[in-house]
């Protein structure tokens, strides 16, 4: 099945550091992704969708200076969470779809948790 | 009202119990149906997926879809320890703004115990 890769798994800093998340779909080309946080016992919310070579669709209410994506390449997109504060610290997920004529599912990547202290 | 309805639970069953998940939704607009199985701390997994109405089996998993209703199933037969996680139910359209995203349902908390 296809494969979506995310790094780190973990993240650990302090109030005020940017945290640069990687999501990587290894067996396929991926031209849009998306970006999910998700809080305790909570489903997942849409932060943005990540087009390659072109600018990010953010939801309402997220801000796009604060979470800044970038997806250079078909198999690559990164969030970058910039002066990163607690309440900045939740789980965060990354999905990606084939490209192809029919509807493909997504699939997700293994997340990162962010702890920002 | 939400666009995706699912009950969070928690539901627990013993092993080898038939389990029953299901979703609502309030939009005709969505085509494709997906259900994803997540376990603690880690990210979704696609187990089934199917377009429009019907039934999809693999394994112990069945996928039911009736639009008519507005109303999909996850069946999980001979259910195992290892089921237990968080399953949720995912939807996408083909037009406007279900277009190209999915809504999730809340997630069902499931414990299968031995």
């Amino acid at each position: 099945g296809a494969v979506v890769s995310q790094h780190p798994s973990r993240v650990i800093c302090k109030s005020g550091t940017s945290v640069k998340i990687e999501c990587r779909s290894l067996d396929f080309q991926a031209t849009t992704m998306f970006w999910y946080r998700q809080f305790p016992k909570k489903s997942l919310m849409l932060m943005a969708t990540s087009n390659e070579g072109s600018k990010a669709t953010y939801e309402q209410g997220v801000e796009k200076d604060k979470f800044l994506i970038n997806h250079a390449s078909l198999t690559l997109s990164t969030l970058t969470v910039t002066s990163a504060h607690p309440e900045d610290s939740s789980f965060y997920i990354c999905s990606a779809g084939r490209q192809g004529g029919n509807n493909q599912p997504q699939h997700f990547g293994d997340g990162t948790r962010l702890s920002i202290l | 009202q939400k666009e995706v309805e699912q009950d969070p639970g928690p539901l627990s069953v013993p092993e080898g119990a038939i389990v029953s998940l299901n979703c609502t939704y309030s939009n005709s607009a969505f085509q494709y149906f997906m259900w994803y199985r997540q376990y603690s701390r880690k990210g979704p997994e696609l187990l089934m997926y199917t377009y429009s109405s019907g039934n999809k089996e693999d394994g112990r998993f069945t996928a039911q879809v009736d639009k008519s209703s507005k109303y999909i199933s996850l069946f999980i037969r001979d259910s195992q320890p290892s089921d237990s996680a968080t399953y949720l139910c995912a939807m996408e359209g083909n037009r406007g703004s279900t277009l190209g995203r999915l809504y999730f349902g809340r997630g069902t908390q499931l414990t299968v115990w031995p």
